[in-house]
């Protein structure tokens, strides 16, 4: 069971380039996150979505987009990429039930605009 | 809104003593509480969850949380502390219908022998 897999794991852009972040998830879980974490800040949510073809906003969502035209994949595009993007970014997915909910992370993918 | 504070940036503990992290939150309504341990070059792995019920509850690792309402609270014990958990741990808030968590800025553990 691979859970929730991010790809690259480590990726070095210039300033301007654009790249796309893969996440997929095989648990069929139908909530989809993207997190980004900088030091000393804990993890700031840019994007989410609830379903396919369902994608919303979190707190800090400039300079990124995304799409979920299926339930297993959630990537996320950086356009034009700044200096301030430079940060650790995980995935994660959770399905709520009646008991709640919990989410499952990927391994991350590290980030540097230079 | 909801959000959550870790006062301590970074603890140290010697090997075998005991250890509270400390988790406050703020939010209207009954809260979702979590507490994520993340290694380093890791993802983060939930510890613990607090949804309902006893307000004592056990995780994995030989961890476990008190959620005081009272108190707005949701601090993480554990009885003897281990060189392995040496990480960073972050508290996590959400609620009923509203899935996206709200993370504290974390904390830093070294374990010292």
């Amino acid at each position: 069971n691979a859970g929730v897999t991010q790809t690259p794991k480590f990726r070095i852009l210039k300033i301007g380039q654009s790249m796309t972040l893969q996440c997929t998830q095989d648990m069929n879980h139908n909530y989809m996150y993207w997190y980004r974490q900088d030091p000393g800040m804990g993890l700031k949510l840019i994007y989410y979505s609830v379903g396919a073809g369902i994608t919303d906003k979190g707190e800090v969502p400039n300079g990124y987009n995304v799409s979920r035209s299926t339930t297993e994949d959630f990537p996320l595009r950086l356009e034009l990429a700044a200096p301030s993007q430079t940060s650790v970014y995980f995935c994660a997915s959770s399905s709520p039930t009646g008991q709640g909910y919990g989410y499952t992370f990927g391994s991350g993918t590290r980030l540097t605009v230079v | 809104a909801q959000s959550v504070t870790q006062p301590d940036i970074h603890i140290t503990v010697s090997e075998g003593a005991s250890l509270e992290l400390r988790c406050n939150y703020s939010y209207g309504a009954t809260p979702y509480l979590f507490w994520y341990v993340q290694s380093p070059g890791q993802g983060l792995q939930l510890l613990l969850k607090y949804f309902s019920g006893d307000t004592l509850v056990q995780g994995i690792k030989g961890f476990e949380a008190e959620f005081k309402r009272s108190q707005s609270s949701f601090n993480l014990r554990k009885p003897s502390v281990h060189w392995s958990d040496a990480a960073e741990y972050f508290c996590a808030v959400g609620a009923r219908g509203n899935e996206k968590l709200t993370f504290g800025t974390g904390t830093r553990l070294t374990i010292i022998p």
